[in-house]
């Protein structure tokens, strides 16, 4: 079965440095999307994309975070500099396309943490 | 106030019994509406989508009431492997865009 890839699972990172995620989508899915997923709460969209398109960044703290997808194909999110608050899951999800009934699958997740 | 509100438990139950979660929306305008299992330390998992006429999958009944904004899993006959948070998740048109709209889950342990 076709799944989500993300890498690293786990990643200890200072206060003030930067620190990268990827993400690799089920083959085809043109629709990804980072959430950010801080513990005892549930997911929340961080980043959409629609192929290489940013579809919805409204909830991304662009001062710090950033995200790309060049070829449509996989993905990176960026945090520079980390803050404490950061500390959480950062989850990535693929989808066929954009619609009310599309299911979005999600690969393993980033546990980071700052310190 | 929270778009999707839930009770966050623990729901501590024998296995075997019955076990209800519910959970309520703001946005009347949300078009679809979903349960995940979210295993500790895991990434979540869609269970099933709601449906206006209730759906049922083996042991799991899900309901969906549009007037009263209100979604709701019952769990018949427990299993120990039930042992999950499961997140009441809604879909809604914004900005262009369909988004999914997480509670923030009820946890459930069932014991033997």
């Amino acid at each position: 079965e076709a799944e989500v890839a993300q890498s690293p699972r786990y990643k200890i990172t200072e206060k003030s440095q930067a620190v990268a995620f990827w993400c690799d989508p089920i083959s085809g899915h043109a629709t990804l999307y980072w959430y950010r997923q801080i513990l005892g709460q549930g997911p929340e969209l961080l980043v959409q994309f629609q192929d290489e398109s940013v579809v919805d960044d409204s909830q991304l703290p662009k001062d710090r975070f950033s995200a790309e997808r060049l070829k449509g194909v996989d993905s990176t999110l960026k945090i520079q500099p980390a803050e404490l608050g950061d500390s959480a899951m950062y989850l990535c999800a693929s989808s066929p396309g954009q619609g009310r009934n599309y299911e979005q699958y999600f690969g393993p997740g980033t546990r980071l943490t700052v310190t | 106030r929270k778009e999707v509100e839930q009770d966050p438990g623990p729901f501590n139950v024998p296995e075997g019994a019955t076990v209800a979660f519910n959970c309520t929306y703001s946005n009347s305008a949300s078009q679809s509406f979903f349960w995940y299992r979210q295993d500790c330390r895991k990434e979540p998992k869609l269970l099933m989508s709601v449906y206006s006429s209730g759906n049922e999958d083996g042991r799991f009944t899900a309901q969906l009431n549009r007037a009263s904004q209100y979604i709701s899993l019952l769990i018949r006959d427990s299993k120990l492997s039930d042992s999950a948070t499961y997140l009441c998740v809604v879909n809604t048109y914004v900005d262009s865009s369909y988004k999914l709209i997480f509670g923030s889950g009820t946890r459930l342990l069932v014991r033997p």
